[in-house]
């Protein structure tokens, strides 16, 4: 089955503590993304990478990381977490220049 | 600055009724406009779908009116059902580029009541 998948998918964490949230995609795809999703703000694009070493930041990418060292892995790295970070975060994919963009099932983080 | 502004935020709209979310955007250059569905628990799933070149694409009850001169763009639920009851984020993006990004509206939470 064609899918995004996201771990984990519920994490409660402190402020400061490192943490990893992953993201694979099975798709073949080249182009992979992060958002975060926040009540009365929508989804707003967090970083996003064109292919395999290559990455770049979009909308709000203060706080966060990101790494694309093989196709189909795009891990989202927050290394001193804090409070406002707390959101609902979402892996994304699809081939260069295609219509759909495939989302994974979302990770909801809490950070205290 | 907001490329794409959706309204409503919220609407409830009884079963069988008719259900209108709205976008603008400012970019002209822009040549893709999706519409995204969410279920509470879920990701994003792309519903339908317009280029700039027609007016308006229709699949099922799900129908996209494109006012290009306006800078606007709708989503039309015909028939509204409690199982389209869902977070619609509308999008904008320039796929002529090759490796564009979406830019999403805020999103509007449906509520259809039986």
């Amino acid at each position: 089955e064609a899918q995004v998948t996201q771990n984990p998918r519920y994490l409660i964490t402190v402020t400061g503590k490192k943490l990893t949230v992953t993201c694979s995609q099975n798709m073949n795809h080249e182009y992979m993304s992060w958002y975060r999703q926040d009540p009365g703000l929508g989804l707003r694009q967090i970083y996003y990478s064109m292919n395999v070493e290559v990455t770049d930041k979009g909308d709000v990418p203060e706080g966060y990381k990101v790494s694309r060292k093989e196709k189909r892995n795009f891990p989202l790295i927050l290394e001193s977490p804090s409070p406002n970070q707390t959101s609902l975060y979402f892996c994304a994919s699809r081939t260069t220049g295609g219509n759909e963009q495939y989302f994974g099932p979302g990770t909801r983080l809490t950070v205290t | 600055q907001q490329q794409v502004k959706q309204s409503p935020q919220s609407l409830i709209v009884q079963k069988g009724g008719i259900s209108i979310i709205n976008c603008a955007y400012e970019n002209t250059a822009f040549d893709y406009f999706p519409w995204y569905q969410q279920f509470p628990g879920k990701g994003p799933a792309l519903l339908i779908a317009i280029r700039p070149d027609v007016s308006e694409k229709k699949e099922g009850r799900f129908t996209i009116s494109f006012n290009k001169s306006a800078k606007q763009f709708s989503l039309h639920i015909m028939d509204s059902q409690p199982g389209d009851s869902a977070t619609y984020f509308c999008a904008a993006s320039l796929m002529n580029s090759g490796y564009s990004t979406l830019t999403f509206g805020k999103g509007t939470m449906l509520l259809v009541s039986p």
